[in-house]
């Protein structure tokens, strides 16, 4: 266990639709990443937040967004969902900026039908 | 700019045979470098990690890497292999000073172990 939580574990949804995946960091860690790993992109950085600021952008569509919120979870919201869209969402955290090691959460697996 | 080149998107061993996975690297500054896990269904779990410290490091799981600078390469070796290192394996990249610690992802080498 990481300690990092990612709810829901599974999310099916249909194209068009809006969904918000969740993110705990672990205790004490400040920055929080978001990953996508699909079976033709593989793993990929999306954003990453440090102490509720974003710090950094990756192959993030501008129908995704995210937010780190006082309490250092993070939401990530997917709009406009297209069947492209259906992939693993991980998080994961690490306590500075940069550099540190990321520890992972679960994931949370959307399937956009 | 990163990149991470993993050579072999599946390798296969016996039990007990020598574990190699293959990992080269492109930075332009001095990189730092992991080897990640992942199992069915799970998360992706820390090896080990290149820091610009010792060269050849040691890990969880008796795994090791050693970084080779003029070979821009970060192989990952176990002596013996056992059925629970049956998984995927990550190489990622991060540079310092640059994207804040975003890490860049190879595509993966499936490890299969043969009895």
């Amino acid at each position: 266990d990481s300690g990092v939580t990612q709810t829901p574990k599974h999310l099916i949804t249909a194209t068009g639709q809006r969904v918000t995946l969740r993110c705990s960091p672990r205790s004490g860690d400040l920055s929080v990443y978001w990953y996508q790993q699909s079976l033709d992109q593989g793993l990929q950085f999306l954003i990453q937040y440090y102490n509720g600021e974003e710090r950094a952008k990756g192959n993030i569509l501008e129908r995704f967004s995210a937010q780190q919120f006082p309490d250092l979870h993070s939401e990530l919201n997917l709009s406009s969902l297209e069947l492209g869209d259906s992939a693993l969402y991980f998080c994961a955290s690490s306590a500075g900026q940069g550099n540190n090691e990321q520890f992972f959460g679960p994931g949370t697996r959307l399937t956009v039908l | 700019a990163q990149s991470v080149t993993q050579l072999g998107s599946h390798v296969s061993v016996s039990e007990g045979a020598l574990v190699l996975l293959r990992c080269n690297y492109s930075s332009s500054v001095p990189p730092y470098l992991f080897w990640y896990v992942q199992y069915p269904n799970q998360g992706l779990q820390l090896l080990l990690k290149y820091t610009s410290a010792a060269t050849l490091v040691k890990g969880i799981n008796g795994f090791e890497a050693e970084f080779k600078k003029s070979e821009t390469s970060f192989h990952l070796t176990k002596p013996s292999a056992h059925m629970s290192d049956a998984a995927e394996y990550f190489c990622a990249v991060s540079a310092l000073g640059t994207s804040y610690g975003k890490l860049t992802f190879g595509q993966g080498t499936i490890l299969t172990v043969h009895p």
